[in-house]
């Protein structure tokens, strides 16, 4: 059971574009939103992520919206560049009380692509 | 740089044998994860230790095991190793929620 669906499984942008990724999960008890960004042959990074009591979060360029009725959030990155060329991955968690948090339920992931 | 080191980058086993991957966390995170990359099954938690003690599990296969020592690097031993193991191996740590990943080691099993 897929508890977290990504969309699109893969974007191409023109350089300056706004690209959107989005996702949908099914477990309400999920209170942690994170997005990752993964390079060839490296490890996800930790991009930018959110709670559900917040519906909008901004960090530079990135900026993650939540609609918690729906049960999806996505991502958005302004003035896009050649160098956000990656795999974005969004996911889902629940956190622990006294601090901490479950293992990560991750989407399947979107090849981005900007184009010059 | 996550500050997370896995060792090694690279591992090519045959079919039936035994590997051991290491991992040792941020300076001062005590949790460790292990996450298992494909291209069919995608990033998958597999389980996850807290100061040298399993907190959660996920899609681990019993033929899989992990551990965390007390100077807190963990180590993720996979036997009898099949065909479909091949993957991508990550590390995670966290001192509070936010997952810092290692640069993971590519397992190949021929």
């Amino acid at each position: 059971q897929q508890q977290v669906k990504q969309s699109p499984q893969s974007l191409i942008v023109q350089k300056g574009g706004i690209p959107i990724i989005n996702c949908a999960y099914e477990n309400t008890a999920f209170d942690y939103f994170p997005w990752y960004q993964q390079f060839p042959g490296k490890g996800p990074a930790l991009l930018i992520a959110i709670r559900p009591d917040v519906s909008e979060k901004k960090e530079g360029r990135f900026t993650i919206s939540f609609n918690k009725s729906a049960k999806q959030f996505s991502l958005h990155i302004m003035d896009s560049q050649p160098g956000d060329s990656a795999t974005y991955f969004c996911a889902a968690g629940l956190m622990y009380s006294g601090g901490g948090a479950d293992g990560l339920t991750f989407g399947k992931g979107t090849h981005l692509i900007i184009q010059p | 740089d996550s500050g997370v080191t896995q060792t090694p980058k690279h591992l090519i086993t045959a079919t039936g044998q035994r590997v051991t991957l290491r991992c040792s966390p941020r300076s001062g995170d005590l949790s460790v994860y292990w996450y298992q990359q494909s291209l069919d099954q995608g990033l998958q938690f597999l389980i996850q230790y807290y100061n040298g003690e399993e907190r959660a599990k996920g899609n681990i296969l019993e033929r899989f095991s992990a551990q965390q020592f007390p100077d807190l690097h963990s180590e993720l031993n996979l036997s009898s190793l099949e065909l479909g193991d091949s993957a991508l191996y990550f590390c995670a740590s966290s001192v509070a929620h936010e997952q810092f990943f290692g640069p993971g080691t590519r397992l190949t099993v021929l």
